[in-house]
């Protein structure tokens, strides 16, 4: 069985604080994903790394970076938290380009 | 326009109750999944359908490529069924997932 692990269910931080928010696959993945999901907005896509050290900007980057050192491990940074970024987020992970994506359990993140 | 298309976008059933949960989507779009987003935010695989019928239980999808539609059945419906069931698909050429809006669904007792 795939597993995608995220470090946190549930997280609260304070305005300016630097976040991480920690992504593991255990499926030896190529591709890992991060969303965000808000109500009524649906799930958007913030970066996407297809090989170590490689990322590619989503749908709304802004706010965030990425870091992916090691191929299991994906990892996103809120440089300095805002209360707009209070949300939830999903990890994901796929084998093929195109393929299968499983997720991982979501990090509820608040920002006060 | 549009290229990921739910409905109904909300159903509430009665325990037992069979259903039927549509995915339209454009030319642009293929390489379908389901998933079922659980009330603790968890998304869960379903089906990864590019085309053709596959079944898992009592859940079943089946995809006609051809004619731009998806559809996921869920028979003898149970009250943990409950949840927001979205269908995704990746764009042609592209990494990304384009995402339906999602049909919730209310299981009662």
């Amino acid at each position: 069985d795939v597993k995608v692990t995220q470090s946190s269910r549930y997280l609260v931080k304070r305005t300016g604080e630097k976040v991480f928010l920690e992504c593991v696959q255990d499926m030896d993945h190529e591709n890992m994903f991060w969303y965000r999901q808000d109500p009524g907005l649906g799930l958007r896509l913030i970066y996407f790394s297809y090989d170590v050290k490689m990322k590619e900007k989503g749908d709304i980057p802004e706010g965030y970076s990425v870091s992916r050192e090691k191929k299991e491990r994906f990892s996103l940074i809120l440089e300095s938290a805002s209360t707009n970024q209070t949300s939830m987020y999903l990890c994901a992970s796929t084998y093929l380009n195109r393929g299968e994506q499983f997720f991982g359990p979501g990090t509820r993140l608040t920002v006060l | 326009g549009i290229q990921v298309e739910q409905s109904p976008p909300d159903l509430i059933l009665q325990e037992g109750a069979n259903s039927t949960l549509r995915c339209n989507f454009s030319d642009s779009v293929n390489n379908l999944q389901w998933f079922h987003q659980n009330p603790w935010g968890q998304l869960i695989n379903l089906f990864y359908i590019p085309s053709g019928t596959k079944q898992n239980g009592r859940l079943s999808a089946t995809t006609v490529a051809t004619e731009r539609y998806s559809l996921l059945y869920i028979s003898s419906s149970q009250t943990t069924d409950s949840g927001v069931y979205f269908c995704a698909g990746y764009m042609d050429s592209n990494y990304q997932l384009i995402w339906g809006a999602g049909t919730k669904l209310i299981i009662k007792p």
